[in-house]
């Protein structure tokens, strides 16, 4: 186990829908990060979070809204998605945002229909 | 915009030799270049993180090279062995501004028994 962990693990959902992803680290950690890994591209970084203030918006569409009340949580709320947005979503952190390492949680796995 | 190229994109070698995966990157002011693994429908699992002033790090039969000016960094598998198969992901940062990593699309191993 990495100590971070992600909720669900998988959620189909149509486009109309509103749901929220949820990422806890158990780690102690005070930098948290949204990314999302689609089939044939690389893992995208979207957003970055240190000591709870977003320091990254890595031009996210505002149909994902992240939230971080506290250095432990992290979520992601989806709403009006696209079927391109079906993808995996992983949740990361990290002790600083500088020249520590990442750890990263399962994923969910996002389908939108 | 930093870019990151992984070669080769798949990989298949019989149980017991040694390979090496290669990752490039566009842009030298990063801060460290971290080797990931992962498994199927799984999150990431950190390998190995070499800090800019680094030229390498090892880690059990893992060994991973970095030559900053050059934008290349290598990762040596001695011995390989079934477990190994998976997909191997290089990621490099923070730099240019960003505090996430910014990600190769990965090298999917396959060790043969």
């Amino acid at each position: 186990e990495t100590g971070v962990t992600q909720t669900p693990r998988h959620l189909v959902m149509g486009m109309t829908n509103k749901k929220s992803l949820k990422c806890e680290q158990h780690l102690g950690h005070n930098a948290m990060y949204w990314y999302k890994q689609s089939a044939k591209k690389p893992l995208e970084l979207m957003f970055v979070y240190n000591f709870k203030e977003q320091t990254e918006n890595n031009s996210v569409p505002s149909r994902f809204s992240p939230e971080c009340p506290n250095s432990s949580h992290l979520f992601l709320h989806l709403h009006t998605l696209q079927p391109e947005d079906s993808a995996l979503y992983l949740c990361a952190s990290s002790r600083g945002t500088i020249e520590d390492t990442q750890y990263f949680g399962p994923g969910t796995r996002l389908t939108v229909l | 915009k930093q870019e990151v190229t992984q070669i080769p994109a798949a990989l298949s070698v019989p149980e017991g030799e040694n390979l090496v995966l290669n990752c490039s990157f566009t842009d030298s002011a990063i801060y460290n270049l971290q080797w990931f693994r992962q498994d199927p429908g799984k999150g990431l699992t950190s390998l190995l993180l070499i800090q800019s002033s680094q030229r390498e790090q090892t880690s059990g039969r893992l060994n991973a090279s970095l030559d900053k000016s050059s934008g290349r960094s290598t990762l040596y598998i001695a011995a390989s062995q079934p477990g190994d198969s998976a997909t191997y992901l290089c990621a490099v940062g923070p730099g240019g501004g960003a505090d996430g990593l910014t990600f190769g699309k990965g090298t999917h191993l396959i060790i043969q028994p």
